[in-house]
């Protein structure tokens, strides 16, 4: 049972343009929730984190919003930048990280000229 | 910023033979890493928690005898595949982070690609 769910594998978004990542959650104890950028044959690179206690967090072009009672967290990337083509994975965690992280399957987004 | 160090980067192995991956953080001290293991167009799946100076503690349906783990010191952890078979060939990839307490983000190494023959 994954309980970490990213549901869209891909996504395509215009250079400029806002880029919107969702990413759904079952499991009601984490408490602490991030975005990682990743590239082939490399580690993920932490992008931005948002606890339980909080709904939004900004980091310049990136926002990363939080519904718990939906269960369902976001990252706006504005503008989508050429550079940003990737694949995102929302990760989620118990106890703020001390525990490891759950990963979703991640999206792959795709910047087009 | 923080950085973990892992290496190698890649490595082609015999079945049988064992293979050891070292993880390193370079500009801190990591009490705890974790292995994570990747399987192609897959989510990174916790292997095991590595803690300094005492034992691993493992995801459920990671075998503890085939992924040894030993966290030597407070920054390296190495994982070594023993008598390692086709199915082992995979993404593993290590992540440590700051003792700066809780909702501290996990920084990761840049993975180890492991192809077993």
């Amino acid at each position: 049972d994954q309980q970490v769910k990213q549901n869209s594998p891909s996504l395509s978004v215009q250079e400029g343009r806002i880029s919107i990542l969702n990413c759904d959650y079952t499991n009601s104890m984490f408490d602490y929730f991030l975005w990682y950028k990743k590239y082939p044959a490399e580690g993920p690179t932490f992008l931005i984190s948002i606890s339980s206690i909080k709904d939004k967090n900004e980091d310049g072009r990136f926002t990363v919003f939080l519904n718990k009672s939906a269960k369902h967290l976001s990252l706006h990337i504005v503008p989508s930048q050429p550079g940003d083509s990737a694949v995102y994975f929302c990760a989620a965690s118990v106890r703020g990280g001390a525990d490891g992280l759950t990963f979703g399957k991640g999206t792959h987004l795709i910047i087009q000229p | 910023g923080a950085v973990v160090s892992q290496h190698p980067s890649w490595v082609i192995c015999k079945s049988g033979t064992s293979v050891k991956i070292e993880c390193r953080s370079l500009d801190f001290q990591a009490t705890t890493m974790f292995w994570y293991r990747q399987f192609p167009k897959q989510s990174l799946m916790l292997m095991a928690t590595s803690n300094e100076g005492s034992k691993a503690t493992y995801e459920q349906g990671v075998e503890k005898d085939k992924f040894l783990i030993n966290h030597a010191s407070l920054t390296l952890s190495t994982l070594t595949v023993t008598s390692a078979h086709p199915e082992d060939s995979s993404f593993y990839i290590c992540s440590a982070s700051p003792p700066t307490g809780r909702n501290s983000p996990l920084h990761f190494g840049n993975g180890t690609r492991l192809t077993v023959t």
